[in-house]
């Protein structure tokens, strides 16, 4: 399964609203989809498992949704720490479990 | 406190060996699955090799069948990811990860800690 993260790169200030895509070329079983925050120099991070299940620490602001082939990470009120590249990843079906090539969200 | 560890990264000539590891701690090593993933420079992620609690299950991308191996040692808590015949496009940060599951990965491969990354450059 390919994934196709939109857009590249997103441009936004502080405590705007954030919406991340993430498209699969073929349905993804059981709504597997988790999203990873990447800083670099740091390793990544677990955000949301099951599409929308928020990891164990992460604020409320983020969260998770959609099913089949169309997945959403949704930021709300963005804080200067969350400008990193996001990473989305299927895992719900057979192997090999793929990641998104990521998109940049950015300070304008 | 989770704890994960990687070791064993450097400088290596094509067609040469590499052996990782990863030293783990603050969980039960033998009922979680774990991953090697890697990223390389300016590129995303790739999970190169999961393997189940046990070790009785693994699996290889394509791009490395054949040439790295997957490893535990439970008694030790240690993974490994043995490389061989490296190529440059090897090169990358080699993440060791913890499957937030369970002792199995096959149909839940979400990656809960990760550790710090260890580089490994081929390049003659």
């Amino acid at each position: 399964i390919v994934l196709t993260q939109s857009p590249g790169t997103l441009s936004l200030s502080p405590g705007e609203g954030a919406t991340l895509s993430c498209r699969a070329s073929q349905t993804v079983s059981r709504t597997y989809v988790a999203w990873y925050q990447k800083k670099p120099g740091q390793a990544p991070r677990l955000l949301i498992y099951g599409a929308s299940t928020r990891a164990s620490g992460i604020p409320d602001r983020f969260s998770g949704s959609g099913s089949g082939t169309d997945f959403t990470l949704t930021i709300s009120g963005l804080e200067p720490e969350d400008f990193a590249v996001y990473y989305c990843q299927q895992y719900g079906s057979a192997p090999p479990y793929t990641f998104g090539q990521g998109t940049k969200l950015e300070i304008k | 406190e989770v704890q994960l560890l990687e070791s064993g990264g450097g400088l290596v000539q094509p067609g040469g060996s590499l052996r990782l590891s990863c030293a783990a701690s603050g969980f039960n090593f033998s009922g979680f699955a774990m991953a090697w993933v890697r990223q390389a420079p300016g590129k995303g992620l790739e999970c190169v090799s999961p393997i189940s609690g046990s070790s009785g299950s693994t699996f290889y991308a394509d791009s490395v069948k054949g040439r790295f191996t997957i490893s535990r040692d439970n008694s030790r808590n240690t993974l490994y990811l043995q490389m061989s015949s490296l190529r440059a496009e090897d090169t990358a940060v080699y993440y060791c990860a913890k499957v937030r599951g369970g002792s199995e990965w096959f149909g839940d491969l979400s990656l809960d800690y990760w550790g710090q990354g260890t580089v490994v450059t081929v390049s003659s």
